[in-house]
């Protein structure tokens, strides 16, 4: 089966720079995506990767490995709007319409 | 550009009660998927359509969830009876490339007593 890590929280302060981590495990890889999901609130799309290295979207970046199964999502100059939860998922190997997601990563931005 | 509709935005029922929930995709997408999302935890598929077909219910639980895509277009999503465990945040998805980018209405939040 297909299988995504994140750590569960993060915390960080207005301005500065926070990293959350998706390590992956699937029989197949074919894209990682990532969407921001405020409380209450849809998730909405911020990133994909299919190939190595990083993808810039203003101040959100994404960064993929292949080879170590691995990614992160890159928030710079965190601003108090960027509490949220983060989740990574992959596209299902057998159906590579579906995605399947982590257990998301709650981001705390503190003043 | 409207995003995806759902209705309703909130819905409390007693336990074996009936619910239906429903979705307007954005217009020209074929895929749609119901999600269900349970408190601190990430979304997990349902049930996927493409146009009116069923291309995924693996993890739907058939014996009491239901639904449909008419026309392709609109679908509905039934739960009959639901049970307390059924008490979740329940998307509607839609997308023309859907293993980069999907787009989810608001959800319904159902609590089931």
């Amino acid at each position: 089966g297909q299988s995504l890590e994140q750590p569960s929280e993060v915390t960080a302060v207005e301005g500065a720079i926070v990293q959350i981590n998706c390590t992956y495990q699937t029989s197949g890889f074919y894209g990682l995506s990532w969407y921001q999901q405020h409380d209450g609130g849809a998730p909405t799309f911020l990133s994909y990767n299919a190939l190595d290295g990083l993808e810039e979207t203003g101040r959100f970046s994404s960064f993929l490995s292949r080879s170590d199964s691995y990614g992160y999502l890159l928030l710079q100059e965190l601003q108090m709007k960027d509490s949220a939860s983060y989740f990574c998922a992959v596209r299902d190997p057998y159906n590579t319409d579906k995605l399947i997601f982590g257990t998301g990563t709650r981001l705390q931005v503190f003043p | 550009e409207a995003g995806v509709a759902q209705s309703p935005r909130y819905k409390i029922i007693e336990k074996r009660q009936s619910v239906a929930f429903w979705c307007n995709p954005i217009s020209g997408h074929a895929t749609l998927y119901w999600y269900q999302q349970i408190l601190g935890q990430g979304p997990k598929l349902l049930i996927q359509f493409q146009n009116n077909g069923v291309v995924d219910d693996s993890q739907l639980p058939k014996d009491r969830f239901s639904a449909e895509r008419l026309k392709g277009v609109d679908s509905t999503l039934k739960i009959q009876p639901a049970k307390l465990e059924d008490s979740a945040v329940y998307l509607c998805a839609s997308s023309l490339d859907g293993g980069r980018e999907q787009f989810f209405g608001p959800g319904t939040r159902l609590t089931v007593l």
